[in-house]
């Protein structure tokens, strides 16, 4: 068990480019999250998947925002067209859905991808 | 709408000294509460959940309490060491699926 895994760690772009970021979840986690952080704030939902279906999506996520889990395994987050206010930490999480067992439920993040918008 | 308020937002204290991290929510409906531990520029490490059927957790130094009826969770940190600086978060879910709501954390700074 590697943990959950972002790529890449940092990038820097200018605005009106595209981004992707990618998250590896834990093996056998079916539920996988994007967070935003910005500094000295708390992270703010973005998106949640059960495997490979989105069953939540935040205000937050604008029409430039969009994220995807092919086969319910790794999960992208892209953003279209930059604009400096995108610039933050983006934070992939996820977690098991099974009932009864110990750490259900409990939350495991990556280090982050952070975005920097000149 | 769930709101989750964690004060002081920054607290020093020398080593040794035992602390109580506050968080408040304003929906007591939870799931469970999941506390954090973040250092700067990381990602964010899991430390204790609660699940709402139970009343407190503790993990070595750590112990944390939540009381649904008034909104609160406490973290318990004995015997602080510097190690220990670092920015504390508490999670807040409502349901089993969904979201969690995160305070803004409070830094804690240990001075040797």
């Amino acid at each position: 068990d590697t943990g959950v895994s972002q790529d890449p760690r940092h990038k820097i772009t200018k605005r009106g480019q595209n981004v992707t970021f990618r998250c590896d979840p834990i093996s056998e986690h079916n539920r996988l999250y994007w967070y935003r952080q910005t500094l000295g704030q708390g992270p703010e939902f973005l998106t949640y998947f059960q495997n490979e279906a989105q069953l939540e999506k935040s205000r937050l996520l604008s029409d430039r925002f969009s994220a995807e889990r092919p086969k319910g395994s790794f999960s992208t987050l892209e953003i279209q067209r930059t604009e400096q206010g995108d610039s933050a930490m983006y934070l992939c999480a996820s977690s098991i859905r099974t009932s009864g067992v110990s750490g259900a439920n409990v939350l495991t993040f990556g280090a982050g991808s952070r975005l920097t918008v000149l | 709408k769930q709101e989750v308020t964690q004060i002081p937002a920054a607290l020093s204290v020398p080593e040794g000294e035992n602390l109580v991290l506050n968080c408040s929510f304003t929906d007591s409906a939870i799931y469970n509460l999941q506390w954090f531990r973040q250092d700067p520029g990381k990602g964010l490490t899991s430390l204790l959940l609660i699940q709402s059927s139970q009343r407190e957790q503790t993990s070595g130094r750590l112990n944390a309490s939540l009381d649904k009826s008034s909104g609160r969770s406490t973290l318990y940190i004995a015997a602080s060491q510097p190690g220990d600086s670092a920015t504390y978060l508490c999670a807040v879910r409502t349901s089993n699926a969904g979201k969690s709501t995160f305070g803004d954390g409070t830094t804690l700074t240990v001075k040797p």
